[in-house]
């Protein structure tokens, strides 16, 4: 069964601080995608990662970066938080032709 | 990739089948629709995919229109557990990734 594992399930920040998500999946998967959620706003797609250190933008990259340095991992970097970035973090990969497996999310507040 | 549309929210009698509509009018030849349910405070979970056979396992059914443009995921006896945000989206099964747009989706809510 595939895993994917975000590394924490709640994260309490202060402004200004820079935060790192961390994703991990146990499926030798090419593709990870980092997705927020918002009520009202659905899942939207910040950054994806189709093979090791390469990334593409989504529809809304802006305030975050990402990190793929190794297959399993996908990371996905606040440089500096801000309160309009309290959300559900959710992580996700796939192979080809397989449906995406997401993590049970991360959800960031930015005090 | 296509974009779906589907209603808000839905009801359910608990032990009844549950119908849950999607609208993929732009749909391209080469893409699949794709199922999947969020519970509350998970992440979102696969339920089926199809590119124009209807399919079935375990967990529902999928019924694609001939002409593609619509499909139906079938809950055939739904419980309180299938209580649930469903998400319809389409998409291309290619080397790289994809965006995928989930929408709103629809909360189907199952009633004893």
């Amino acid at each position: 069964d595939v895993k994917v594992t975000q590394s924490s399930r709640y994260l309490v920040k202060r402004t200004g601080e820079k935060v790192f998500l961390e994703c991990v999946q146990d499926m030798d998967h090419e593709n990870m995608f980092w997705y927020r959620q918002d009520p009202g706003l659905g899942l939207r797609l910040i950054y994806f990662s189709y093979d090791v250190k390469m990334k593409e933008k989504g529809d809304i990259p802006e305030g975050y970066s990402v990190s793929r340095e190794k297959k399993e991992r996908f990371s996905l970097i606040l440089e500096s938080a801000s309160t309009n970035q309290t959300s559900m973090y959710l992580c996700a990969s796939e192979a080809y032709h397989s449906p995406l497996h997401f993590g049970n999310g991360t959800r960031l507040t930015v005090t | 990739d296509a974009k779906t549309t589907q209603p808000p929210s839905m009801d359910c009698a608990e032990g009844r089948a549950a119908n849950l509509p999607c609208n993929h009018s732009t749909i391209s030849g080469n893409e699949y629709v794709y199922w999947y349910r969020q519970i509350h405070s998970q992440g979102p979970q696969y339920i089926i995919h199809g590119l124009k056979n209807n399919e079935t396992n375990e967990m529902a059914s999928l019924i694609i229109t001939e002409d593609r443009k619509s499909s139906t995921l079938i809950l055939p006896h739904a419980t309180l557990r299938d209580t649930a945000v469903y998400y319809c989206i389409v998409r291309v099964a290619r080397t790289n990734a994809g965006k995928s747009t989930f929408g709103d989706g629809t909360t189907l809510t199952v009633k004893p």
